[in-house]
């Protein structure tokens, strides 16, 4: 069964400082891609940012990148000069194997709260 | 192009009722996933439908059913509302999952808050 763990329930970080968010997982296929997706107070989950496994290349979407490193089967969001409006829950998120049948597997997701 | 829709915004019922919720995936999407965000609980997947038909379900009771329609909006109906039933239902759409080939991407609609009193 594929798993996706988060490990930073909440993270809080000054306006425009760098912050790192944590996600690993575990599954046996050998291509696939990873997800960030974030939730803010409105509710509506937006995806931040998506990542091919087989690229080595890191993906970059304005502030956001990750640092993917496929064997130790680690996936984290970093997001550069932080502004209000990040403030959301982040879930990091692996489709399911076998077709699609659960759509995606979330991790339980990370609280970020950018201070003033 | 309009995104995932979903109504109500909000519903209030009371246990035992039956609360039916509604889901217009994007264009050209056919499939629809629901999933329950209920608080603590992180996301949990309710049922996949494709193509009109449901593909899987989650480890759900049976009171929590759905159907796809044939312009592949589907509905959400929760039968004997417990208590625990209290949560945000988020719908999702995609390309078909069937045929595969694409990165499983899913587009969110912002959800349906029940309450259960």
């Amino acid at each position: 069964a594929q798993t996706v763990t988060q490990s930073q329930p909440e993270m809080s970080v000054q306006e425009a400082e760098t912050v790192t968010l944590s996600c690993t997982y575990d599954t046996s296929e050998n291509n696939y891609y990873l997800f960030w997706y974030k939730q803010p107070p409105s509710r509506q989950m937006i995806l931040v940012i998506r990542q091919e496994a087989y690229k080595q290349q890191n993906a970059t979407e304005n502030r956001f990148s990750v640092n993917f490193q496929k064997a130790a089967k680690s996936f984290s969001l970093k997001i550069s000069d932080s502004q209000l409006g990040d403030t959301a829950m982040y879930f990091c998120a692996l489709p399911s194997s076998g077709g699609g049948a659960d759509g995606l597997t979330f991790g339980k997701g990370t609280h970020l709260i950018i201070q003033p | 192009e309009a995104g995932v829709t979903q109504s109500p915004t909000h519903l209030i019922k009371t246990r035992g009722q039956q609360a039916t919720l509604r889901c217009s995936p994007i264009s050209g999407h056919t499939s629809v996933y629901w999933y329950q965000q209920a608080l603590g609980l992180g996301l949990q997947f309710l049922l996949w439908y494709d193509e009109g038909e449901e593909r899987n379900r989650g480890n759900f009771p049976p009171r929590f059913s759905g159907r796809q329609f044939p312009n592949y909006s589907s509905e959400l109906n929760v039968n004997a509302l417990e208590l625990e039933d209290s949560a945000l239902y988020l719908c999702a759409s995609s390309f078909s999952r069937l045929a595969g080939g694409h990165a499983g991407e899913l587009f969110f609609g912002e959800g349906s808050r029940l309450t259960v009193l």
